[in-house]
């Protein structure tokens, strides 16, 4: 138990489907962060929120939604999506933004499968 | 551009052959390298943080080693249990972290 929750452990989806990928964080950290985890590629950084304010976004596609309601809770809203996005989506928290520490809890990751 | 490979991609070892996974990377003001171990099914979970060349840090039956180049992590008699996944990052600067393929250890009993 890393203290990071994501649900759904996994999903499958058309291409037309609207879903969402909760996290929830019980560490009291205020840096809540998105990777992307492809088969043969390194960890691939989606967002990052400090203290409920987006702070990074890598160039993602607009068909990736994040949201931060809380320092607690983060949301990756996905929408039309293509088979080349099914991956492992891993959900991180740190006491602090990602400028300050490198030191990571992840959850376990939802596994996206796209048809 | 900050770049980081590991080798091997994978290892195969016999309970108690102790070897040796390498970090090597290119960076523009190295603030920390750091391991993670990431087992199937999971998330990656932190194991070292190393920030300048000449550190060690120890874990049970892992040293991670760093120099202005690479980082090595050391596993000694490893065991079954230690098969898993190793990732390497590193931190430059205020920038977030950048991680490499990994290496899969896989040590057989």
């Amino acid at each position: 138990e890393t203290g990071v929750t994501q649900t759904p452990r996994h999903l499958v989806m058309g291409m037309t489907n609207k879903k969402s990928l909760k996290c929830e964080q019980h560490l009291g950290h205020n840096a809540m962060y998105w990777y992307k985890q492809s088969a043969k590629k390194p960890l691939e950084l989606m967002f990052v929120y400090s203290l409920e304010e987006r702070v990074e976004n890598n160039s993602v596609p607009s068909r990736f939604s994040p949201e931060c309601p809380n320092s607690s809770h983060l949301f990756l809203h996905l929408h039309t999506l293509q088979p080349e996005d099914s991956a492992l989506y891993l959900c991180a928290s740190s006491p602090r933004s990602s400028g300050n520490t490198g030191e990571l809890f992840f959850g376990e990751g939802s596994r996206l499968t796209v048809l | 551009e900050d770049q980081v490979t590991q080798s091997p991609e994978a290892l195969r070892l016999q309970e108690g052959e102790s070897s040796s996974l390498n970090c090597s990377y290119t960076v523009s003001g190295l603030r920390g390298l750091f391991w993670y171990r990431q087992d199937p099914g999971k998330g990656p979970e932190f194991l070292f943080t190393l920030y300048s060349a000449g550190e060690e840090k120890e874990k049970e039956r892992l040293k991670a080693t760093l120099t202005k180049k690479e980082s090595f992590l050391h596993i000694t008699a490893p065991k079954p249990e230690d098969s898993a996944t190793y990732l390497c990052a590193v931190q430059a600067g205020n920038t977030p972290l950048v991680f490499g393929k990994g290496t899969r250890l896989s040590v057989i009993a």
